[in-house]
């Protein structure tokens, strides 16, 4: 039983394209996170979302839009990808919006921009 | 901005030996977490220590919270080559659940 899934693992794609990572979690939690794990494998969060409300966005790009249709999924649409953008990108998610809480990582999605 | 630095980068040593890796920052946070991150996967949470001065032990690894809640380590006894992973330590403020992580440790076990 996958408690956080992400889709696809891998993505190879071209410069300027969009694509799309889908995020979906049967934890029953309320928060949903996505982060970005570089080269020199540093973790920094992008976005959170609290049942489905924006709570945090960090100075991240206008070209990633999350959207949250529901509770349990948390997805990244990534427009006019760029060379930078190539990265590790994971989802996470806890229970509640609180501090302290366990944070529950999915497998993360390798993103390579050519 | 708080920033957390962590300590060594990269380590690499013999089954049975002891290490310690360290997460320093100039800033007070609410807690510190420590994960593991295995090749291929995503982060797994370890431990959270909460108050200044805490010492929580899981077998063979001790995590400490310095008094100030600024600094954290982590003390491995006798390592395995099972204990080889990717050490992160993330720190926690505000009302957000934001975690803020440091650059990480590399640790290689060999047998």
């Amino acid at each position: 039983d996958t408690a956080v899934s992400q889709t696809p693992k891998y993505l190879v794609t071209q410069m300027g394209n969009d694509k799309s990572i889908k995020c979906e979690q049967n934890l029953g939690h309320d928060t949903m996170y996505w982060y970005k794990q570089d080269s020199k494998k540093f973790l920094k969060i992008m976005f959170s979302y609290n049942n489905k409300e924006l709570i945090i966005n960090e100075t991240v790009p206008n070209r990633f839009s999350p959207k949250s249709p529901d509770k349990a999924h948390l997805n990244l649409h990534i427009n006019s990808l760029e060379l930078g953008d190539s990265a590790v990108y994971f989802c996470a998610s806890s229970r509640l919006l609180i501090l302290q809480e366990t944070q529950y990582f999915g497998p993360g999605t390798r993103l390579l921009v050519l | 901005t708080q920033l957390l630095e962590q300590s060594p980068q990269f380590l690499s040593i013999q089954e049975g030996e002891n290490l310690t890796v360290y997460c320093n920052s100039s800033s007070v946070f609410s807690s510190l977490q420590w994960y593991r991150q295995e090749p291929g996967e995503g982060p797994v949470l370890l431990v959270t220590v909460v108050t200044g001065g805490e010492v929580k032990k899981l077998k063979r690894l001790t995590f400490q919270f310095g008094d100030a809640r600024k600094d954290s380590s982590l003390h491995i006894t006798a390592a395995q080559p099972g204990d080889t992973g990717l050490y992160l330590c993330a720190g926690t403020s505000g009302n957000t659940g934001k975690l803020i992580f440091g650059q990480g440790t590399t640790l290689q076990v060999k047998p």
